[in-house]
């Protein structure tokens, strides 16, 4: 079963780069859709951007070329990266790879962005 | 960008009541559109996927109908378990959720 395991910096002040990771364990990263997902605070669901197998990126305009989205095959692992963070980007942020029946979720990251 | 609109936004019903959920995208979306459920301080998780296939697992009383731009989440009936919220997702053009339906 896969699981996806994921980390990074939980507290950032305004203008810092949001930097987190996902790690994909009993599964291969190879030839499948990623993507990263966000939720506010009692708020709904936010796209980010996905990677394709290929790795063509896509991501929400909303987020106007702040996110990049990468994956590195030799460890398994996927990353986000959202620069000049705001208080308006804190929320849980999930990795996943969501298309069809495969569905697959890390457990959420919640970042505060504060002074 | 394609918009996602749902309705109820939140409903109260009863043990064995049948539940229906709305979902309206700003354009065609062909079949694709999903429906995931959220539990408090859980990740979501997909109940049906293109349109109407049931995810494995996922109790036969969770159907999902609908073609175009107009889509429905149906509970046959409702049991305790269920509560939460419940969200339609489109991935035809990027991917973009409805704002979410708590069924309590």
């Amino acid at each position: 079963q896969v699981q996806l395991q994921q980390w990074g910096a939980g507290l950032l002040k305004p203008s810092e780069t949001l930097s987190l990771t996902c790690a994909v364990y009993g599964g291969s990263l190879s030839g499948y859709f990623w993507s990263w997902i966000r939720q506010s605070p009692g708020k709904g669901l936010e796209w980010v951007g996905d990677i394709s197998p290929s790795g063509r990126t896509d991501y929400n305009p909303s987020f106007k070329s702040r996110a990049t989205i990468s994956t590195d095959a030799s460890e398994n692992q996927l990353s986000l990266k959202l620069t000049s963070v705001t208080a308006a980007d804190t929320a849980i942020y999930y990795c996943a790879s969501t298309t069809g029946w495969r569905d697959f979720w890390g457990q959420g990251t919640l970042v505060t962005v504060s002074s | 960008d394609i918009q996602m609109t749902q309705s109820p936004s939140s409903l109260s019903a009863s043990v064995g009541d049948r539940v229906t959920i709305s979902c309206r995208a700003s354009q065609t979306i062909n079949t694709y559109l999903s429906w995931y459920q959220q539990k408090p301080g859980k990740a979501p998780k997909v109940l049906i996927y293109a349109v109407s296939r049931l995810q494995s697992g996922v109790p036969s009383r969770f159907s999902g109908s609908g073609s175009e731009t107009e889509f429905t989440l149906t509970i046959s009936s409702l049991q305790p378990e269920d509560g939460a919220t419940y969200f339609c997702h489109q991935n035809f053009n990027g991917r973009t959720f409805g704002p979410g339906t708590k069924v309590e």
